[in-house]
């Protein structure tokens, strides 16, 4: 069973630089026609699409957000990761990483980003 | 911009009713890749209905997917204290890549 774990800090100042990770197990990131993707959820509100990464390493990313995402991803270590720069209170969310083949099939339990001074 | 619109925002209804939830697309969806996720507080989404009417492993037969074009349909035939929740669909395809609805709310009445 496939499972994934967000994990990074919980609190970022504005205007700094918000680093997740999403550490996967019981299947290898570079294998497989799936992708890595990050979806965020700000408290009450609906789900929004970040970002996603091919086991390839090609990425693509909301239009939105493009000018400050970055994802990558390790396969020594079965991780892939987010960067989001220049945040602002309005970037404060849960944040998941899920698996993508044919619909988010597998979710992280998610993590809280606070972004606040 | 595929905009995913569910309605209704908040459907009331007593366990054993039947539920009948929509959402409907700005442009065409791809039946192939349309999905529909449960949320309960405190937990991630979990994935329901993929293809617009295929069941994801564990989803019990009481949940049916519906639909093509712009007009997608999730109906629960049965509602179980288990199924209050949040819906949300699911589009890939359009721009941007992926989007959601802004989801449903299932609420005992």
């Amino acid at each position: 069973q496939v499972q994934l774990q967000e994990s990074g800090p919980g609190l970022v100042k504005p205007s700094q630089t918000l680093s997740l990770t999403c550490s996967v197990s019981g299947d290898s990131i570079s294998s497989g026609n799936y992708y890595g993707s990050w979806i965020r959820q700000p408290a009450g509100k609906e789900l929004e699409w970040i970002g996603r990464i091919s086991t390839s390493g090609s990425t693509n990313y909301n239009p939105s957000l493009k000018s400050r995402v970055i994802m990558s991803a390790d396969t020594s270590k079965n991780q892939f990761s987010l960067t989001l720069s220049a945040v602002t209170a309005a970037d404060t969310a849960v944040y998941y990483c899920a698996r993508w083949r044919r619909s988010f099939e597998d979710w992280g339990r998610g993590t809280l980003v606070t972004v606040s001074s | 911009e595929v905009v995913l619109t569910q309605s209704p925002a908040t459907l009331s209804l007593s366990p054993g009713e039947r539920a009948t939830l929509s959402c409907r697309a700005s442009q065409s969806v791809s039946s192939s890749y349309l999905a529909w996720y449960q949320q309960k507080p405190g937990q991630a989404p979990r994935l329901l209905i993929y293809g617009a009417f295929t069941r994801a492993t564990g989803t019990p037969d009481r949940f049916s997917g519906s639909g093509s074009g712009t007009d997608f349909t999730l109906t629960i035939s049965r509602l179980e204290p288990e199924d209050f929740a949040v819906y949300y669909c699911q589009q890939f395809g359009g721009s941007p890549l992926y989007s959601f609805g802004q989801g449903t709310k299932l609420e005992i009445k």
